[in-house]
Formats: structure tokens, C-alpha cells, sequence
């Protein structure tokens, strides 16, 4: 699976929005965009993915750029039970032997 | 995830006995999986099970051991053999449509 490149942290103002970026250079043509997110102390989150197109759900949307280098998680109205650490990971359909691996992530801190 | 249960959230155990983690899951997928996750660190696939009666070792299975009698069930037993048991235990299911994996709420295990 292609590397991804988040930064350590970032917060928002709660009720902004909060754009989480992520890059994913070396990322091939067969590989989706997914987001998860992680509260402490709980399990991971699906938030939302994507293969090219921009895709929204109820949680979030995905900005995907034309070269598919890098993306953003829109989260459009920051609660504080959204501070977690997110996870932008970039993995192909391998079926079900295939395992997730999280980095390190991105930590949304909002704040009232 | 609401369709996937861990159970018990919090479990304590003297060094040397065996521990039995469950994960029930009412979203009729085929797939199973259990990861653990150290502070500060990613997943590691433990074992998967792709269908009933199939189950394949992951990239730390050692002091492990799973079963899959029933689609709904895929329980992990911690052995006495495993050496660092302390971890937080996750189990996820995934969705044949879509490749997308999903988490329940872990159990946290303390070995005393």
C-alpha cells in the first residue's frame, strides 16, 4: 500500500470546519483514499472513501485532487466529540486477506 | 461499530493463564479479523478468518489462537505463551462490497 504523509496535529473552532489534509504521492491507480478515526480509548472509526471523485456521507467529505497526489477530510461542522486522531490510509480492494496499517495520523484537537 | 461487540471492555489476568476475548458481529459479513494496538503504535493483524471453519495466521499470531464455529463469532484466546499480552485488542469485520473493514470497541487485557 502507498505511503501517506499527515501532519502530527491541528485544531478548530467548534462549529468551523475542520480540513484535514493528507498526502499520498506514490499512490496507484488501483488504490483508494480511506479516512478512519480513532477517540481514545475506543476502536477505529470508517469515516469515508474515495478512488477519485469527491465523495460526501453523512460524516464527512472527501476532497480528492485531480493527480490523486493528496486529499482532504472536510469535516463541515467541528464538534468536540470530533477530537480523535484520524487516519488517512491508501490501500486497494485485495479482498479479505488484506490487513489495514495505520500511521501515526493526524490529532484534531476542537476547541470550544 | 454498533453491529460488532467485544466483550469484556476491561480484562485483568494473572501471568500464566489462558484468556479468552469474544467478538460477535450481526452485519452477516464473511470476514473477521483481530489486530492488537500498543501506545503509540499502528495495528497488527493477529488472525483472520475469511469464512466459517477458515482461519489464517496474521504477522503475530505466536501465543494466540482463534476459532470460527459460527459466522456471528470469531473468539481470540490469549495463551500463556504470548509474552507481552498487555495491548489493546481490536476486532473488525469487513464488508465484501465495498473492501471496507470495521472495528468494534476493543478490550483493553492487563496482565498483573
Amino acid at each position: 500500500d502507498a505511503k501517506t504523509t499527515q501532519p502530527p496535529s491541528m485544531d478548530c473552532a467548534e462549529g468551523r470546519a475542520a480540513n484535514l489534509p493528507c498526502n499520498h504521492s506514490t499512490i496507484s491507480g488501483n488504490e483508494y483514499v480511506y479516512w478512519y478515526r480513532q477517540i481514545h480509548s475506543q476502536g477505529p472509526q470508517y469515516i469515508i472513501h474515495g478512488l477519485k471523485n469527491n465523495e460526501t456521507n453523512e460524516m464527512a467529505s472527501l476532497i480528492i485532487t485531480e493527480d490523486r497526489k493528496s486529499s482532504t477530510l472536510i469535516l463541515p461542522h467541528a464538534t468536540l466529540r470530533d477530537t480523535a486522531v484520524y487516519y488517512c490510509i491508501v490501500r486497494a480492494h485485495t479482498g479479505a486477506n488484506s490487513k489495514l496499517t495505520f500511521g501515526k495520523g493526524i490529532t484534531l484537537s476542537v476547541r470550544p | 461499530d454498533g453491529g460488532i461487540t467485544q466483550s469484556p471492555k476491561y480484562l485483568f489476568r494473572k501471568e500464566g493463564q489462558n484468556v479468552t476475548l469474544s467478538c460477535e458481529q450481526n452485519l452477516n459479513h464473511d470476514a473477521m479479523y483481530w489486530y492488537r494496538q500498543d501506545p503509540g503504535q499502528g495495528l497488527r493483524l493477529i488472525y483472520y478468518s475469511q469464512i466459517v471453519n477458515d482461519f489464517q495466521k496474521g504477522d503475530i499470531a505466536e501465543g494466540y489462537s482463534v476459532s470460527r464455529e459460527k459466522k456471528e463469532s470469531f473468539p481470540l484466546t490469549v495463551t500463556s505463551a504470548q509474552k507481552n499480552p498487555t495491548a489493546f485488542y481490536l476486532c473488525a469485520t469487513r464488508d465484501t462490497n465495498t473492501d471496507t473493514q470495521y472495528f468494534g470497541p476493543g478490550t483493553r487485557l492487563t496482565v498483573l
